[in-house]
């Protein structure tokens, strides 16, 4: 099946700075999405994005389907972003089914 | 906003007791889906369900069943839970099979 590769695992930052969260993925895919999950457990969908940019406040993200990547980019990075950013795809031979990296772990120190 | 619900947030059961995990979406969307989240693992699909009383299996689907007898929930049945059952389980709900997904709050079921 397809495989999909986070980095970094984990990353610490201060209140205020920028970062950038990559996804690599194996296969040619329908979709991707990305998600953050709260420190309580809830996933929350940031974007939906198969291919191209698109932006959400403070958060941007960016697939180039041809390359096999995604990168989201969380701005002026505030406690509240703490968490595990998710990214998943679904693969063009997946039937429809999510698979799910490991996840980057996000720490905003203030 | 897609609001998908689910039971309980926390759940204590015994070994061998059948187990019952509700979750509720309030969008009309068609596709439901039933995962569990371990550390080290991530997350792993284990049934999802179309539409109405249809279901497929996903990746990790021995010792559980599903039930959709309504569009807007999906039931998660361990037949006879064991200690491996111990897991966050996470309902989500999409309008397309491929599309954006929704999750609810999740529930930490632990089985003694």
């Amino acid at each position: 099946g397809i495989q999909v590769e986070q980095s970094p695992p984990d990353l610490i930052l201060q209140e205020g700075a920028n970062s950038t969260l990559r996804c690599n993925f194996s296969d040619s895919v329908n979709n991707l999405q990305w998600f953050h999950q709260n420190p309580w457990g809830q996933l929350i969908n940031l974007f939906y994005i198969p291919s191209g940019t698109k932006q959400n406040g403070r958060l941007s993200a960016t697939t180039v389907a041809t390359e096999r990547y995604s990168l989201l980019y969380i701005s002026s990075s505030q406690t509240t972003d703490s968490g595990v950013y998710f990214c998943a795809v679904d693969g063009e031979t997946s039937g429809s089914r999510l698979t799910f990296g490991e996840g980057t772990q996000l720490t905003v120190n203030p | 906003d897609v609001k998908v619900t689910q039971s309980s947030r926390y759940l204590v059961k015994r070994t061998g007791e059948k187990v019952f995990l509700e979750c509720v979406q309030d969008m009309d969307h068609e596709n439901m889906f039933w995962y569990r989240q371990d550390p080290g693992l991530g997350l792993r699909l284990i049934y999802f369900s179309y539409d109405v009383k249809m279901k497929e299996k996903g990746d990790i689907p021995e010792g559980y069943s599903v039930s959709r007898e309504k569009k807007e929930r999906f039931s998660l049945i361990l037949e006879s839970a064991s200690t491996n059952q111990t897991s966050m389980y996470l309902c989500a709900s999409s309008f397309l099979a491929a599309g954006r997904q929704y999750f609810g709050p999740g529930t930490r079921l632990t089985v003694t």
